[in-house]
């Protein structure tokens, strides 16, 4: 059973341009959240999608936008990029009903932003 | 806001030695509470939870109890192992969606044999 998979591993970009972030859901669950992790920080909430449609947001602006397709799987789409949006990016996925309260993590995507 | 406040760290311990992580949150209502482990290259996995005042969660060694009267959810081992070195968050959500989740800083956890 595959757990949560997240590409790319590694990422650089300067700024002012654009990323994409791709996240799969662990096997069976139908929910997608996002967290941004500054070094030496805890995870921080961008926003969680469940049947298509964004259902929360954190305090993160607009430049941060996001997606989830038919199959689960989700995108995490940033604009303008800022030195200050230099992270891992972590995404999590979980079952709305039944799941326990458990959210599962993938390994996260480390964007440098120069 | 919802908050979550970890004890500072790096904290150094032996083997064998007793561990505890205080870990104190703000939160409305009655949240759930969870201890996350980060191992070096790795996402968070998660280590126990507990979903009301006065639970215990436990899981390989690890205990932390809910305690609503002083809004705390310390972490303790009784004997750690140099397999426990990691950085581990103390979190909560709510009780209904736990993919949006408060989340401390963390506190790194070496253990030297």
């Amino acid at each position: 059973d595959a757990g949560v998979t997240q590409s790319p591993t590694h990422l650089i970009k300067t700024r002012g341009q654009q990323v994409t972030l791709r996240c799969s859901p662990k096997s069976g669950h139908d929910t997608v959240s996002w967290y941004q992790q500054a070094l030496g920080q805890g995870p921080q909430f961008i926003f969680q999608y469940y049947e298509e449609e964004e259902r929360q947001r954190g305090n993160f602006p607009d430049r941060f936008s996001g997606h989830q397709f038919p199959n689960y799987s989700s995108e995490l789409n940033v604009n303008a990029l800022l030195l200050g949006d230099s992270a891992l990016y972590l995404c999590a996925s979980s079952l709305v009903l039944g799941g326990g309260l458990e959210q599962f993590f993938g390994p996260g995507t480390r964007l440098t932003v120069l | 806001g919802d908050s979550v406040t970890q004890m500072e760290g790096p904290v150094t311990l032996s083997e064998e030695a007793f561990l505890t992580i205080n870990c104190t949150y703000t939160a409305t209502g009655y949240p759930s509470l969870f201890w996350y482990v980060q191992y070096p290259g790795e996402g968070l996995q998660l280590l126990l939870k507990a979903t009301k005042a006065d639970d215990k969660g436990s899981n390989k060694g690890f205990e932390a109890t809910y305690r609503k009267e002083t809004t705390s959810f310390h972490l303790e081992k009784g004997s750690v192992q140099v397999s426990d070195s990691a950085v581990y968050f103390c979190a909560l959500s709510s009780n209904t969606n736990a993919g949006k989740s408060t989340f401390g800083d963390g506190t790194t956890l070496t253990v030297k044999p």
